[in-house]
């Protein structure tokens, strides 16, 4: 069965950075993009970005591009994701989501990465 | 960006009574070349990462209960419970993948009354 396992919460101090970690299981790793979606308190979900799980290519929303890397390893079926100079408004769970098939929306989720951005 | 606006914030039905959301999207995610709308819907009950429901605005996932459906094209959209059961209270999501960034409307939170 497929499974998404993120690693676990994290509490940085403003300007610093976290990196996520997605390991996948049951399924081809490179056959399916991976995104990430943020989820701050009590608000909605907020995509970030994709990535690539082929070749690494990324597509970044607008507001983090410059503040964000997602990257793979495929030896390990990992997805990541580093967010720099972090703010107290990046306080939220965060994400990864596998592809459904032709990318037609967001079939599998990791259980979610708390992160906590507070001096 | 394309934004996606549902409505109503939350609703409140008697179980087994009929729910409907709906979701508008600012422009079309019809793609003309193959007829498909890129509108996908999610439920996310407290505590869980968000779950797929249905993509292609019509297409229900594998095991997604066939009470739940998804109509509309275009920029208008509608999720429909048939017959509310207690474990459909959540929150509900639709999201486009028309283009990037992709984007998800607010959130509707559906309860029992």
């Amino acid at each position: 069965q497929v499974e998404l396992v993120q690693s676990g919460s994290e509490l940085k101090k403003p300007g610093a950075s976290v990196k996520v970690s997605c390991r996948a299981s049951g399924y081809t790793f490179t056959s399916y993009g991976v995104s990430w979606v943020r989820q701050a308190p009590g608000q909605g979900l907020e995509w970030m970005g994709w990535v690539a799980t082929d070749n690494g290519d990324t597509n970044y929303a607008r507001r983090f591009q410059g503040r964000v890397s997602m990257t793979t390893d495929t030896s390990a079926s990992t997805a990541y994701m580093e967010l720099r100079n972090l703010r107290s408004d990046d306080t939220a769970v965060y994400y990864c989501a596998r592809d459904a098939r032709g990318s037609s929306g967001l079939a599998y989720w990791g259980q979610g990465t708390q992160v906590t951005v507070s001096s | 960006d394309i934004v996606m606006t549902q409505s109503p914030d939350s609703l409140a039905v008697s179980l087994g009574e009929r729910a409907t959301i709906n979701c508008k999207s600012s422009q079309t995610v019809l793609y003309d070349s193959n007829n498909k709308n890129y509108l996908a819907w999610y439920q996310q009950k407290p505590g869980q990462p968000p779950k797929l429901l249905i993509n292609w605005a019509s297409t229900r996932e594998s095991g997604v209960p066939v009470r739940f459906s998804g109509s509309g094209s275009g920029t208008d959209f509608t999720l429909a419970i048939s017959s509310l059961q207690a474990e459909d209270v959540a929150v509900y999501y639709c999201q486009q993948y028309y283009n990037t960034p992709w984007t998800f409307g607010q959130g509707t939170k559906v309860e029992i009354k």
